[in-house]
């Protein structure tokens, strides 16, 4: 069975600077991939960075980025630089043997 | 080219009616699947079709039906329709294990 936990329900973060989103999660599966997933209030599902989880490497998207730890079963999103548009619902996603399980999400509100 | 199509947007049911939500995808994705999103709890997956004639349970199944009825199509089915089915519910797909889930935009059900 494959759990994903996100722990902060709702964050705020200042414009131009840099906030982190946690998720853990856990899985049985020996091969899977993280996700996270952006949900503007268009109620729009955007994808917003994946991570194999073969991968030691963190990966990166502009100006989202993660922090993979795959023994603490761990992965975090940074967002630098942070703008207006990224004011959004913050999903954590696991995939394996084709189910795709999402943590509670976070609520993130970018000020001016 | 659509992506992930649901039918309706917005529903309104009475206690005890039933109703089917349609999905459709246009992009030969073999993986399918249904959520609901409701405050405080992220997405849910009640049902999902890893290729076509074939459906699994995901987290919570009960009180849903599904039915695979081509590549492109996978519907969910309430039955007789209680007030703890209101939420907002999301089709996906996906080509491949562990790629990216491609959403529709979401329908609003509301049951009375």
């Amino acid at each position: 069975a494959q759990t994903v936990t996100q722990s902060q329900p709702e964050m705020s973060v200042q414009e131009a600077e840099t906030v982190t989103l946690s998720c853990t999660y856990d899985t049985s599966e020996s091969n899977y991939y993280l996700f996270w997933y952006k949900q503007p209030p268009s109620r729009q599902m955007i994808l917003v960075i994946r991570q194999e989880a073969y991968k030691q490497q963190n990966a990166t998207e502009n100006r989202f980025s993660v922090n993979f730890q795959k023994a603490a079963k761990s992965f975090s999103l940074k967002i630098s630089d942070s703008q207006l548009g990224d004011t959004a619902m913050y999903f954590c996603a696991c995939s394996g043997t084709y189910k795709y399980i999402f943590g509670t999400g976070t609520r993130l509100k970018v000020l001016a | 080219n659509a992506g992930v199509t649901q039918t309706p947007k917005f529903q309104v049911l009475k206690t005890g009616q039933s109703m089917t939500l349609q999905c459709a995808q246009d992009m030969n994705h073999n993986s399918m699947y249904w959520y609901r999103q409701d405050p405080g709890m992220g997405l849910r997956l009640i049902y999902y079709s890893a290729s076509e004639g074939t459906t699994d349970k995901g987290e919570v199944p009960n009180g849903y039906n599904v039915s695979r009825l081509n590549k492109r199509e996978f519907s969910l089915r309430l039955e007789s329709a209680a007030p703890s089915q209101t939420s907002v519910y999301f089709c996906a797909s996906v080509d491949r294990l562990n790629s990216p889930l491609h959403f529709g935009n979401g329908t609003r059900l509301t049951v009375t």
